[in-house]
């Protein structure tokens, strides 16, 4: 069975801090994709980023970075300098290639960003 | 280009009633899912199109729900004798894939949230 675990339910922080999102998955699967969504307050899932379990290289993009390790099957997000707009759920989720469509999501994290 | 778009936004009925929702994919887009997601959680999956024929379907999806995709274009996703459980936001997403297996990366709607009283 698949399986996708975001332990943190809330994380509180000050703007320009950084902060890191926890993403641990399961599966039995050797080919496989991670993804990450921002779901803002307006509701609609905004997706970030997508990796395939053959590709362990960190990615970074602007504020945003990815940490990919197999050998933890984790699949951590951390946003640095954090700014009020990135206040919003973010979600991970993991696609598995025999499974059609479907992602298997999180839980997600509320990200709260203050002044 | 256009994004997902979805219709109505919000929908309230009352219990027992059926209810309809429109999911417009991104136009050159040949695969479609619905998604439910209830608060606090994340999305559910509920079932998939590639064009017209529907491949998969979620145990979540009882009998009262029936989806379609007539022509590969635009999906409905009707609700029938709709109970308080069903209210939840129903999300659509598009994707552009080839073969079975091969992942793709979908791209989401805002979504309509149901409010059954």
């Amino acid at each position: 069975a698949q399986k996708v675990t975001q332990a943190q339910t809330e994380i509180s922080v000050v703007e320009k801090e950084d902060v890191t999102l926890d993403c641990v998955y399961e599966t039995r699967d050797t080919t496989y994709y991670l993804f990450w969504y921002k779901q803002p307050p307006s509701g609609e899932l905004v997706f970030l980023i997508r990796r395939n379990s053959f590709d362990e290289q960190n990615e970074i993009s602007g504020r945003y970075s990815w940490n990919f390790q197999k050998s933890t099957s984790s699949f951590n997000f951390t946003i640095t300098a954090s700014q009020v707009v990135d206040s919003a759920v973010y979600f991970c989720a993991l696609f598995v290639t025999d499974s059609w469509g479907k992602l298997q999501f999180g839980a997600g994290t509320q990200v709260v960003v203050t002044p | 280009d256009t994004g997902v778009s979805q219709d109505p936004r919000h929908k309230i009925t009352k219990r027992g009633q059926n209810v309809t929702f429109r999911c417009d994919p991104i136009s050159e887009h040949n695969r479609l899912y619905w998604y439910r997601q209830t608060l606090g959680q994340g999305p559910e999956f509920l079932t998939y199109f590639q064009n017209e024929a529907q491949l998969e379907k979620s145990r979540l999806l009882s009998d009262r729900f029936s989806a379609e995709r007539p022509k590969g274009s635009f999906s409905t996703l009707e609700i029938q004798r709709t109970e308080q459980g069903d209210s939840a936001m129903y999300l659509c997403a598009s994707s552009l894939a080839g073969g079975p297996s091969e992942t793709d990366t979908q791209y989401f709607g805002p979504g309509t949230r149901l409010t059954v009283l």
